[in-house]
């Protein structure tokens, strides 16, 4: 049984461009949910999809928006990238209380 | 924002010690996660713990609850250079599938 996998593993972008992460979640997992991890600091969470709606949002601007497929995998996708913005993206999958994390992909912004 | 901090930020043992990290937490919870992370990897989740629990074994961790002083600790028992990593507490406030709230983290080295 897979377990949460992301794509792709690294992504070099530069300043106003464009990134779109992509994430499968574990088998039978209907919540997905996506976080940003800066250097030395906690996962900070950005939102969550249930039902290909997005059902919780944490304090992130309108450039961080997201879908979910009816097969439950997702996408982040953050717009006019910044400095600020690099970081290892976690997406995280859950059908209970227990959140299980993919290996994240990590975004540098040049 | 960080719901709280774990204590003590890095933590060096010698194999075959027990290793203690402490974990407080600001508002009201439905339940507690803690995870590890090697090397800026993925996180690895560990053990949850719900509100109307004070205490859960799993091997070689054991993980209490206190909600009245909102805090938690995570024991790992005859610890291995293979624990080596960063432990993370992780908050739920409600019942249902929910964002998790994080703390910041305790680096965890075992030296042989």
């Amino acid at each position: 049984d897979a377990g949460v996998t992301q794509s792709p593993t690294h992504l070099i972008k530069t300043r106003g461009q464009q990134v779109t992460l992509r994430c499968s979640p574990k088998s039978g997992h209907d919540t997905v949910s996506w976080y940003q991890q800066a250097l030395g600091q906690g996962p900070q969470f950005i939102f969550q999809y249930y039902e290909e709606e997005e059902r919780q949002r944490g304090n992130f601007p309108d450039r961080f928006s997201g879908h979910q497929f009816p097969n439950y995998s997702s996408e982040l996708n953050v717009n006019a990238l910044l400095l600020g913005d690099s970081a290892l993206y976690l997406c995280a999958s859950s059908l209970g209380l227990e959140q299980f994390f993919g290996p994240g992909t990590r975004l540098t912004v040049l | 924002s960080q719901q709280g901090e774990e204590d003590p930020q890095a933590l060096s043992i010698q194999e075959g010690e027990n290793a203690t990290m402490n974990c407080s937490y600001k508002t009201s919870i439905n339940n507690l996660q803690w995870y590890r992370q090697n090397s800026g990897r993925g996180l690895v989740h560990l053990i949850l713990i719900r509100s109307n629990e004070r205490e859960k074994h799993s091997g070689r961790l054991r993980v209490t609850l206190d909600t009245s002083k909102k805090s938690s600790s995570l024991l790992i028992t005859a610890s291995r250079a293979a624990d080596t990593a960063s432990y993370f507490c992780a908050t739920g406030n409600t019942g249902t599938a929910s964002k998790l709230t994080f703390g910041t983290g305790t680096r965890l080295q075992v030296t042989l």
